[in-house]
């Protein structure tokens, strides 16, 4: 079946302007995560969707970063103004309570703010 | 002290070899577990659950031991294809997933 699927999967913006980075997950999967990996560093959690809500934006970096989810489905990641430290790889990932909460990652997208 | 610790690495062995990760955890409310494989510049893939009595998957083998907090994953007759960076993995009630730093295997000929 399709996996998790992520647009766009590469990003240039320069510094100060809005992006939006969308994932589709696997079909039927009711929880719902966002990462980002610096270059040559390990996975820094985001935020958890569970359907809809949001039970833990902790790793929301700032108030420029926010995410939302409809239909149980659908995310996307938004970035305001943007600044060159946002440069990563933001991943998501998806999961359901049916397999243990093991977690399938899309893709990626990579951003590079100039 | 960070919540996931794991061998730093890198290790480098020959085709055939056996080798171990290691991973210890700090929070002992912690219910599930995992290790992941992330190749150079991909998403990490999931590579098996850890159960409490331990579980194999082909050439793999992890264990889980509670009361010391600790998570271990065993390579057997490694192929070149196994090089990768090995993610230790901990989560609490299907969220709060807390990725270890990874160990690098290079698999050598």
């Amino acid at each position: 079946g399709a996996g998790v699927s992520q647009s766009p999967s590469n990003k240039v913006t320069e510094k100060g302007k809005d992006v939006e980075l969308r994932c589709d997950p696997i079909s039927g999967h009711t929880a719902l995560y966002w990462y980002r990996q610096r270059l040559g560093q390990g996975l820094e959690f985001l935020i958890y969707f569970q359907g809809n809500s949001a039970p833990d934006k902790s790793g929301l970096p700032s108030d420029r970063f926010s995410a939302e989810r409809t239909g149980e489905s659908v995310s996307t990641l938004t970035i305001q103004r943007t600044q060159q430290e946002d440069s990563a790889v933001y991943l998501c990932a998806s999961s359901s309570q049916g397999t243990a909460y093991e977690q399938y990652f899309g893709p990626g997208t990579r951003l590079t703010v100039t | 002290r960070k919540e996931v610790e794991q061998d730093p690495g890198p290790f480098n062995v020959p085709e055939g070899a056996t080798v171990a990760f290691n991973c210890t955890y700090s929070n002992s409310a912690s219910q599930s577990f995992f290790w992941y494989r992330q190749d150079c510049r991909k998403e990490p893939k999931l590579l098996m659950s850890v159960y409490s009595s331990g579980n194999e998957d082909g050439r793999f083998t992890a264990q889980l031991n509670r009361a010391s907090q600790y998570i271990s994953l065993l390579i057997r007759d490694s192929k070149l294809s196994d090089s990768a960076t090995y993610l230790c993995v901990v989560a609490r009630y299907g969220q709060n997933f807390v990725f270890g730093p990874g160990t690098r295997l290079s698999v050598l000929p």
